[in-house]
């Protein structure tokens, strides 16, 4: 079956643009989750969502970063007014239920940002 | 707090030589234990888990065996191919919680 799946794979912007980052988990995935990697760095928690729900957005870095997921399916990840420091890699994973203990996240290929 | 420590790499070693990949952690409560792996251009993929104490995890000729002792989730094989050439990463989660811990992964290039 379909894997999770991420677009743009590579997005560049210029320092105070807007971008958006899409994320297709696997259909019927309850949990979906945002990481950022930086180069040579592990990835990141940023926010998790079950269904629609936005339940922990504790790694956001800044106000700057907004995530939803209005239909508990796609998800979009923004980012406002990029800023050099924003370029990483941004991982999305999905799980297929929403709790229980050691449940294996499945990650997407990621977007590749760079902000000039 | 909850945190990954891997052993630095690169790592090259030549085909068929023992692969060992230490991972040590550090954990609020009882944590879940996985390896992932990152081929050249390719997102990150499961290879193991073990979800508690003296469990061990084992795929691809891969093993790893989880250590309450001494905190650690070490990664072994026996005689590494070429196609295992990849980043491999730690990683935990607490109870049942969904967030999960990276280590800054470790570079393995297998060499015929």
């Amino acid at each position: 079956g379909a894997g999770v799946s991420q677009s743009p794979r590579y997005k560049v912007a210029k320092r105070g643009q807007d971008v958006a980052l899409r994320c297709d988990p696997i259909s019927g995935h309850v949990s979906l989750f945002w990481y950022q990697q930086a180069l040579g760095q592990g990835p990141e928690f940023l926010t998790y969502f079950q269904n629609e729900a936005q339940l922990d957005k504790s790694g956001l870095p800044s106000d700057r970063f907004f995530a939803e997921r209005p239909e508990g399916s796609v998800s979009t990840l923004k980012i406002q007014r990029t800023q050099q420091e924003d370029s990483a890699v941004y991982l999305c994973a999905s799980s297929p239920r929403d709790s229980g203990r050691g449940e294996t996240q499945y990650f997407g290929p990621g977007t590749r940002l760079l902000v000039l | 707090g909850n945190s990954v420590t891997q052993m630095e790499g690169p790592v090259t070693l030549s085909e068929e030589a023992f692969l060992t990949i230490n991972c040590t952690y550090t954990a609020t409560g009882y944590p879940s234990l996985f390896w992932y792996v990152q081929y050249p251009g390719e997102g990150l993929q499961l290879l193991l888990k073990a979800t508690k104490a003296d469990d061990k995890g084992s795929n691809k000729g891969f093993e790893a065996t989880y250590r309450k002792e001494t905190t650690s989730f070490h990664l072994e094989k026996g005689s590494v191919q070429v196609s295992d050439s990849a980043v491999y990463f730690c990683a935990l989660v607490v109870g049942t919680g969904n967030q999960f811990y990276f280590g800054t992964g470790t570079s393995l290039t297998v060499i015929p």
